[in-house]
């Protein structure tokens, strides 16, 4: 069975400083990974995907997710948050086929 | 590519109408999804499409709800006799065929809402 837990519902930043949102996942065989950024009232953009190449996968906006194994993590990083930062993000886990699990999604605020 | 496109991205009706949304996909992707999303929740599989073929029903896909996708390109989600629990937003997703290796990737629409009154 696959299931992702994102490990808080809230984040709040000020602008300019680090962004960390966390994700972990369960998975019976190895998964393919990736973040979803939604802004209000929109459909779900992709960031990136992580499917068993370099375990530190750089995505758009300069957003980076690094795939722990050992810790079952696919945390979802930012050196520097920007206040277009702001929406929410979810972590996805796929079979790699046609099944993706979604967690229950992290809002990021951006403080000025 | 263009991106996945749905039709209408708003929907206000009353309890008990019927209700049509429809999703064209990214060209050349020959898989379509169907996801439901209520507020502050993430999205929820309802069916797959391969080409023609509805692969895969989720049990939240009750019998008021059916998806077509005739021809294999655009999808239709169609909700009948409406309820206030069926207010969400509905999203399309597709992908193309992949190799197991590189892993499946859905790219989603805009999205559809529904608000039953």
């Amino acid at each position: 069975a696959q299931s992702v837990t994102q490990l808080d519902s809230h984040v709040s930043v000020s602008e300019g400083t680090p962004v960390l949102l966390r994700c972990n996942y369960s998975s019976s065989y190895s998964p393919s990974l990736f973040w979803y950024v939604q802004h209000p009232n929109k459909g779900l953009q992709l960031l990136l995907k992580y499917t068993s190449a370099a375990t530190l996968v750089k995505g758009i906006n300069g957003f980076e997710a690094e795939f722990k194994k050992s810790e079952t993590s696919f945390h979802l990083t930012k050196p520097s948050a920007h206040m277009s930062d702001a929406a929410e993000y979810f972590c996805v886990v796929s079979d790699g086929f046609n099944k993706f699990y979604f967690g229950s999604g992290t809002k990021l605020n951006v403080k000025p | 590519d263009t991106g996945v496109s749905q039709d209408p991205r708003h929907k206000i009706t009353k309890r008990g109408q019927n209700v049509t949304f429809r999703c064209d996909p990214i060209s050349e992707h020959n898989r379509l999804y169907w996801y439901r999303q209520t507020l502050g929740q993430g999205p929820e599989f309802l069916t797959y499409f391969q080409n023609e073929a509805q692969l895969e029903k989720s049990r939240l896909l009750s019998d008021r709800f059916s998806a077509e996708r005739p021809k294999g390109s655009f999808s239709t989600l169609e909700i009948q006799r409406t309820e206030q629990g069926d207010s969400a937003m509905y999203l399309c997703a597709s992908s193309r065929p992949t190799a197991a290796s590189s892993g499946n990737t859905i790219y989603f629409g805009e999205g559809s809402w529904l608000t039953v009154v």
